[in-house]
């Protein structure tokens, strides 16, 4: 079955401590990325990635750092989290970053204390 | 700055009844539009995606229609149902990451 996996899909932690969140897709997908959603703000990007090594910075990348090793996983990285980065994190791919329909992950809400 | 704005941000209709959905984006340059659904605490699920070269797509119940030039898409659902109650986003792609509307979110009454 073609998807975009998160995990984990829920995460209570602690202020500085490092976490990942993983997304994989198995689609062969070049372009992948990561959201926040927030109440009242919508979904925001946070990272970007054109293919394997390849990544940009979206709207709101404070805080965030990905990595692109492979070109099925897109894992994002809070390397001192904050209680202002709780949210519901998104990951999502598509074969080309224009014109192409976007696929989303499950969702993982963070929870940070 | 691409700015996308989605009216109205909630609508309860009676089941059966057809509905549009707005959808509004303030710069023309755009590659695509996207309309998705979200059920509470859950992903987005793609419904229609619009190139900019298209006025419109269908999908069963769902119509979308996009007017590149005066900045609008709408999203007509035909014969309502409960089943239809969640939250539609639509995603306007330009040379901009992917900007998002709030959302409208949809309770279709039994």
């Amino acid at each position: 079955e073609a998807q975009v996996t998160q995990n984990p899909r829920y995460l209570i932690t602690v202020t500085g401590k490092k976490l990942t969140v993983t997304c994989s897709q198995n689609m062969n997908h070049e372009y992948m990325s990561w959201y926040r959603q927030d109440p009242g703000l919508g979904l925001r990007q946070i990272y970007y990635s054109m293919n394997v090594e390849v990544t940009d910075k979206g709207d709101v990348p404070e805080g965030y750092k990905v990595s692109r090793k492979e070109k099925r996983n897109f894992p994002l990285i809070l390397e001192s989290p904050s209680p202002n980065q709780t949210s519901l994190y998104f990951c999502a791919s598509s074969l080309w970053r224009k014109g192409d329909t976007q696929y989303f992950g499950p969702g993982t809400r963070l929870t940070v204390l | 700055k691409q700015e996308v704005t989605q009216i109205p941000a909630a609508l309860s209709v009676p089941e059966g009844e057809n509905l549009v959905l707005n959808c509004s984006f303030t710069d023309s340059a755009i590659y695509n539009l996207q309309w998705f659904r979200q059920d509470p605490g859950k992903g987005l699920t793609s419904l229609l995606l619009i190139q900019s070269s298209q006025r419109e797509q269908t999908s069963g119940r769902l119509n979308a229609s996009l007017d590149k030039s005066s900045g609008r898409s709408t999203l007509y659902i035909a014969a309502s149902q409960p089943g239809d109650s969640a939250t539609y986003l639509c995603a306007v792609l330009g040379n901009t990451p992917l900007v998002f509307g709030k959302g409208t979110r949809l309770s279709v009454i039994a």
